[in-house]
């Protein structure tokens, strides 16, 4: 079945360590995303990429980093320097980043720090 | 800033039409209306989108005002599954993502 995997679904880590949250997908889609929930709010953009090798920061960026190395991955990876690092994350993807194209989302992780 | 409005709750007894609004009076002659919708603990799942028809697939049907001012998502039998938060969004139709923004969107309540 094509779809989008993220693991793990719950995680646990403490203040001033790295986490990198895992994302792949085999649809063939050349766009990723990652956005941010946060608990009774709607999804935050972090990144996302349009092709491999490239990809560009949202609106809540700072603290947060991606790569690109594959078509099907696109991991993100939550520093020490996010102030507030427990939410929901999601990841997305879509075969492109223009409005005719819907996005599929993978079940989510949820990240909490203490 | 949010470019679509919605209201904060709607319900609806199981088996009768819903009609969930959006407003988005700033839109772009360009922007895509898209609909999608969210269970608790999971991630958004895709309903419907359009431009400026209206456009109906096997989830629900998607009306949009003749100004594209507003649009009105319609699930033509809500079933208890249909219950989740729904999220109205805007998408330019140039490439890049700058311009996706998920609101709090409108909780949805199915009555048996």
């Amino acid at each position: 079945d094509g779809g989008i995997t993220q693991s793990p679904k719950y995680l646990f880590r403490k203040e001033g360590q790295n986490v990198t949250l895992s994302c792949e997908q085999n649809l063939n889609h050349d766009a990723m995303y990652w956005y941010r929930q946060d608990p009774g709010q709607g999804l935050r953009l972090i990144y996302y990429s349009q092709i491999v090798n490239d990809f560009q920061k949202g609106d809540i960026a700072e603290g947060y980093s991606v790569s690109r190395e594959k078509k099907e991955s696109f991991p993100l990876t939550v520093t020490s320097a996010q102030k507030n690092p427990t939410a929901f994350y999601l990841c997305a993807s879509s075969y492109g980043t223009g409005g005719t194209y819907e996005q599929y989302f993978g079940p989510g992780t949820r990240l909490t720090v203490t | 800033d949010a470019k679509t409005t919605q209201p904060n709750s709607m319900e609806s007894n199981e088996e009768e039409p819903v009609h969930l609004p959006c407003n988005h009076s700033t839109i772009s002659g360009t922007d895509y209306i898209h609909w999608y919708r969210q269970l608790p603990s999971q991630g958004p799942e895709y309903v419907i989108h359009g431009l400026t028809s209206n456009v109906n697939n096997r989830m629900a049907s998607l009306a949009i005002a003749e100004d594209r001012k507003s649009s009105t998502l319609i699930l033509h039998r809500a079933t208890l599954r249909d219950a989740a938060v729904y999220y109205c969004i805007l998408r330019g139709a140039q490439t890049g993502a700058n311009n996706l923004f998920f609101g709090t969107g409108t909780r949805l309540t199915v009555i048996p």
